[in-house]
């Protein structure tokens, strides 16, 4: 059964790189019948949708992080990653990573939806 | 910044209904685009709960059920039970920003 595990630094200083890795198990990663995903979540908040990307490298960023974040996946190690530059505390949250998906033929990718998540991890950024 | 507005929170009696709204605007929603729903019970990863508007995946109880209609779209709980309380999501596509997810503002649901 696929899994996704995230990994990385639990703190991060102001001003610096968040960067966290996503490592799929158990499943293929270079399918088009997926995307990947980051999503994180404020203490106390909602959810936001960070970004995705296509096993061919293909990405879709939140407007909001655009200028600030990359997705990069590595097919060869099942693994596909985030860098988020100049954090802030307002960066502070648990990421998650996601599989976006369909079970039902021939839906167009925009009807997809996260099928598959990881545990979370939570950043904090603080001096 | 969530673009799809739900109730911060609902409450009810084990046994009782109970329906969260969504509400999005014309180029999500209103555009055709699907609205799939997530529960987060305490401390957890959220959890796939309706997709494509009103299907359940395996393994979610019938007591779940979701709908959708013009800009807004519906997750009801019926039969209330301690277990359902949880923070539940909408999420949908905005189709004025290519490729762009965009999830509900959560709401949290009490059972009394």
């Amino acid at each position: 059964q696929l899994q996704l595990q995230e990994s990385g630094p639990g703190l991060v200083k102001p001003s610096e790189t968040l960067s966290l890795t996503c490592t799929v198990s158990g499943g293929s990663i270079s399918s088009s019948s997926y995307y990947w995903d980051w999503i994180r979540q404020p203490p106390g908040k909602g959810l936001e949708w960070i970004g995705s990307i296509y096993y061919s490298g293909s990405t879709y960023y939140n407007p909001s992080l655009k200028s600030r974040v990359t997705i990069s996946v590595d097919t060869s190690k099942k693994q596909f990653s985030l860098k988020l530059k100049s954090v802030t505390a307002a960066d502070t949250a648990v990421y998650y990573c996601a599989r976006q998906h369909d079970v039902r033929p021939m839906t167009t990718a925009e009807h997809w939806y996260f099928d598959l998540w990881g545990r979370g991890t939570l950043v904090t950024v603080s001096s | 910044q969530s673009v799809l507005t739900q109730p911060p929170s609902v409450s009810g009696a084990p046994g009782q209904r109970v329906t969260i709204s969504c509400t999005g605007s014309s180029s999500k929603i209103g555009a055709g685009y699907d609205v799939h729903w997530y529960q987060q019970l305490p401390g957890t990863a959220p959890k796939l709960l309706i997709y494509g508007n009103s299907n359940r995946p395996s393994g979610v109880p019938d007591r779940f059920s979701g709908s959708k209609s013009g800009t807004s779209a519906s997750l009801a709980i019926t039969g209330l039970q301690a277990e359902d309380e949880a923070d539940y999501y909408c999420q949908s596509y905005d189709g004025s920003l290519s490729g762009s997810r965009v999830f509900g503002t959560g709401t949290k649901v009490t059972v009394l």
